[in-house]
């Protein structure tokens, strides 16, 4: 049983222009939610996170926005950059019960073409 | 920031031996580390939770006599594979969260590719 859900598992978009990574969940008890990025053959890097208490998160080119009813949230890349190229993975933890296990999703290949 | 240092990248072993990955915190005490695997175009999938000074926590559908975790400082935690088989290929990464003081985001090793020919 998936938890951490994105159904896109590729994206492609245009340099310059907006790139949106949607993912849902399905624990009520995340509470906290994080987005990596990953290069081939490297460990992923952490990007942004957002705790359940809000509804948006920016930071520079990325913002993340939660929708605790809908149990979705989504990261806003703009403007898109072809360095932005990677598989972005969207994680949870329910941070009461288990603080540090981290549930990954399984990934969207996003490709930002020039 | 905070540095997982992962060691080896790549390592190809003979199906029946035994192969060790080892995962460091560099600048801060981990208590706790993670272990995952990542198959082709597959996600993260969470194997195990390395505690120190005690028995790591495996994830359902784990081996533990398979994957031997062991959590012997603050600083280090290291998987062993042992006998091998082809299907044990895979990519290999570990994580370590930063004191909480700091934040909750994990990071994470460069990963470790191991081939079992």
């Amino acid at each position: 049983d998936q938890q951490v859900k994105q159904n896109s598992p590729s994206l492609s978009v245009q340099e310059g222009r907006i790139s949106i990574l949607n993912c849902d969940y399905t624990n009520s008890m995340f509470d906290y939610f994080l987005w990596y990025k990953k290069y081939p053959a490297e460990g992923p890097t952490f990007l942004i996170s957002i705790s359940s208490i809000k509804d948006k998160n920016e930071d520079g080119r990325f913002t993340v926005f939660l929708n605790k009813s809908a149990k979705h949230l989504s990261l806003h890349i703009v403007p898109s950059q072809p360095g932005d190229s990677a598989v972005y993975f969207c994680a949870a933890s329910a941070r009461k019960t288990s603080y540090d296990k981290v549930i990954f999703g399984p990934g969207t290949s996003l490709s930002v073409i020039p | 920031g905070a540095v997982v240092s992962q060691h080896p990248s790549r390592v190809i072993c003979k199906s029946g031996t035994s192969v060790k990955i080892e995962c460091r915190s560099l600048d801060f005490q981990a208590t706790t580390m993670f272990w995952y695997r990542q198959f082709p175009k597959k996600s993260l999938m969470l194997m195990a939770t390395s505690n120190e000074g005690s028995k790591a926590t495996y994830e359902q559908g784990v081996e533990k006599d398979k994957f031997l975790i062991n959590h012997a400082s603050l600083t280090l935690s290291t998987l062993t594979v042992t006998s091998a088989h082809p299907e044990d290929s895979s990519f290999y990464i570990c994580s370590a969260q930063s004191p909480r003081q700091v934040g909750t985001e994990a990071f994470f090793g460069q990963g470790t590719r191991l081939t079992v020919v």
